[in-house]
Parts: structure tokens; sequence; C-alpha cells
């Protein structure tokens, strides 16, 4: 099945840096997902993007979204310790499937 | 509030040997369901997801099914382990199409 990919595959900074990944995808979506997984859990839900949309912000979390290109980035502000996990996006086609990416290794360093 | 819980959490088994892994979600009505299987430090692949009762839907065939008795609950079951089918497996839920889906907490597999 087709699959989005993360980029970076791993990503270490400093805590208080921003930390930035990027999501590629082939086919068209109804809305793009990012989720963060800790070591050994299961993944928790962090933004969803319509498609109509361009950014979204929550908290320390910034995501775009550029549908002619096909790719959207997650944007970690000020990142802390805490945020050391798994990152993955998923896309949406609007069927009961979700496509997702490889994911993003964060760790972020004390 | 919506919860799912997914058990057990850790499961040795013997290759050959039958397989039931469960999940249930509360606070809620005719979630959409899904079985996934993530292996060491990859993505997620998608087995079986249900969008009611008595309803399932493959995306890997070999020796997995799964089933859904009641409306909350989600089995994945296998009849012979064989040593591949070793991994991380994730239950999830969403309420419709277009909603973010809600993981349990995994079951790690080993089949020795």
């Amino acid at each position: 099945s087709q699959q989005g990919e993360e980029d970076p595959q791993a990503l270490s900074i400093q805590e208080g840096e921003n930390a930035t990944m990027n999501c590629s995808y082939k086919t068209s979506i109804n809305n793009l997902q990012w989720y963060r997984q800790n070591s050994g859990r299961g993944l928790v839900h962090l933004i969803l993007i319509r498609s109509n949309e361009r950014e979204k912000h929550s908290g320390r979390l910034r995501v775009t979204l550029d549908t002619s290109k096909k790719s959207s980035s997650l944007l970690i502000t000020a990142s802390r310790a805490a945020d050391t996990a798994s990152y993955f996006c998923a896309t949406d086609p609007g069927t009961y499937k979700y496509i997702f990416g490889t994911g993003t290794r964060l760790k972020v360093l004390a | 509030s919506q919860t799912i819980h997914q058990w057990p959490a850790t499961l040795v088994q013997p290759v050959g040997s039958p397989l039931s892994l469960e999940c249930t979600v509360e606070g809620t009505s005719n979630p959409n369901l899904y079985w996934y299987r993530q292996a060491a430090g990859r993505g997620l692949q998608l087995l079986f997801y249900s969008v009611g009762i008595g309803q399932i839907s493959s995306e890997v065939p070999q020796n997995l099914s799964a089933s859904r008795p009641q409306d909350r609950q989600f089995i994945l079951s296998s009849k012979k382990l064989l040593l591949s089918d070793s991994g991380f497996y994730l239950c999830a839920w969403r309420q419709g199409v277009g909603s973010p889906l809600h993981f349990g907490n995994g079951t790690r597999l080993t089949v020795t």
C-alpha cells in the first residue's frame, strides 16, 4: 500500500531548540494528521489539518500543508525533553483507511 | 469521555499456538475499529478494519483474522502463530470518516 514519508528519519536537538519534520504523500487527501508515539506505547493524535487549510497551530505545534506539493511540515517550538518520541503523519484520502508514514524519531537532549 | 482498552500488554507465545487479542472501546457507539501492526522502528501496517458489527475488511491475507462480536469489541485472532507474526499490535478507533484515530497502548507479541 502507499505510504507517506517523513523526513528526516531521525532528529536530535537540544532542549529549547525548534524541531521541524516533513511529510510527503502521494494521493489527494481530505485531511492530514500528525501523531506522536512514545517508546512502547500507542499513538496519540496531535493535530489535524484539512485540505483547504494551509496552516494550523496548537500550543507549541505548528503544522503547514501544501497540497500542490503534497507535503506537510510539523514544527515543535521550544522543544523539551518530554517531546522525545516518534512522530507520524497520516493522510486521509476520504475512505476508511488512513495512510501512515514511516515516522521521524525525535530526540531532545536536556 | 471515550476510552480504549487493549490487552494483554505483552505476550510470548510459541510457534503454532493460537492467538487472541482483545480491544474494547467505551463511551461511544458505532465506532470504526482498526487493527494495526508495527514492526520495530517502522510505520504502521493496517491489518483489519470494521465499520459495524460483524463487518470486517482485511488488508493483509495470511493467518490472522479479526472479529467484531459486539459494537465496541474488536478481536484479533490466529489459529497457528508464525515467527513472522511477532510485532507490536495496535487497536484504534475513530468516530467516522475524517475523524482522528485513538489508539490503545498496544500489545507486544513475541512468537518463539
